[in-house]
């Protein structure tokens, strides 16, 4: 399977702990996506890269959000001192540029629960 | 990105057409609209895209009004299989900042009925 892979599938953590998500995208793809999904709702923006330069990072929730794609293939998303209210799906999506540019390719996602 | 309007849920019986309305009253002229589809525990699924005419691939149709004030997404002969929320998203194209985030809002629930 070459599509978007995400890992792991699902964390169970401790309110106060620091999580760190991984996300390889679809190997020739040059963008790649982070979303937010809490219950009931659609996926929210967080981030986005072209290659390693991360574009916009004005929509991730709180300084404890951050994200890196050190060598413009796999990227990861960290959380730090997590809590309750982070418990969501965190949803990685890549994209090829100059493809229409909201054609994108969406991993299983992660799904995190803070205790 | 402008806002759309969707029901929050539909029924269609199996081997049927689904019809899946939107509104997109505020859409400016260089957006497009977009469905993309998720079914349970999955992550979305794009479907299709237009920009004023409409639009046929191997897994939908997309009529868009010719006001471009609304659009219907079509499955003509739906499985239990598209049980799924479908999100209409109308926007831009063109790359920029935070313009090539998806802005997904609550979608329509396609409860597809044997």
């Amino acid at each position: 399977d070459t599509g978007v892979s995400q890992d792991p599938r699902h964390k169970i953590t401790k309110r106060g702990q620091n999580v760190t998500f991984r996300c390889d995208p679809i190997s020739e793809h040059n963008r790649l996506y982070w979303y937010r999904q809490t219950l009931g709702q659609g996926p929210e923006f967080l981030t986005y890269f072209q290659n390693e330069a991360q574009l916009e990072k004005s929509r991730l929730l709180s300084d404890r959000f951050s994200a890196e794609r050190p060598k413009g293939s796999f990227s990861t998303l960290e959380i730090q001192r997590t809590e309750q209210g982070d418990s969501a799906m965190y949803l990685c999506a890549s994209s090829l540029m100059g493809g229409s540019l909201k054609e994108q390719f969406f991993g299983p996602g992660t799904r995190l629960t803070v205790l | 990105d402008a806002k759309t309007t969707q029901p929050p849920s539909m029924d269609c019986a199996e081997g049927r057409a689904a019809n899946l309305p939107c509104n997109h009253s505020t859409i400016s002229g260089n957006e497009y609209v977009y469905w993309y589809r998720q079914i349970h525990s999955q992550g979305p699924q794009y479907i299709i895209h237009g920009l004023k005419n409409n639009e046929t691939n191997e897994m939908a149709s997309l009529i868009i009004t010719e006001d471009r004030k609304s659009s219907t997404l079509i499955l003509p002969h739906a499985t239990l299989r598209d049980t799924a929320v479908y999100y209409c998203i109308v926007s831009s194209p063109y790359s920029g900042g935070g313009a090539d985030g998806l802005t997904f809002g609550k979608g329509t629930h396609l409860i597809i009925q044997p």
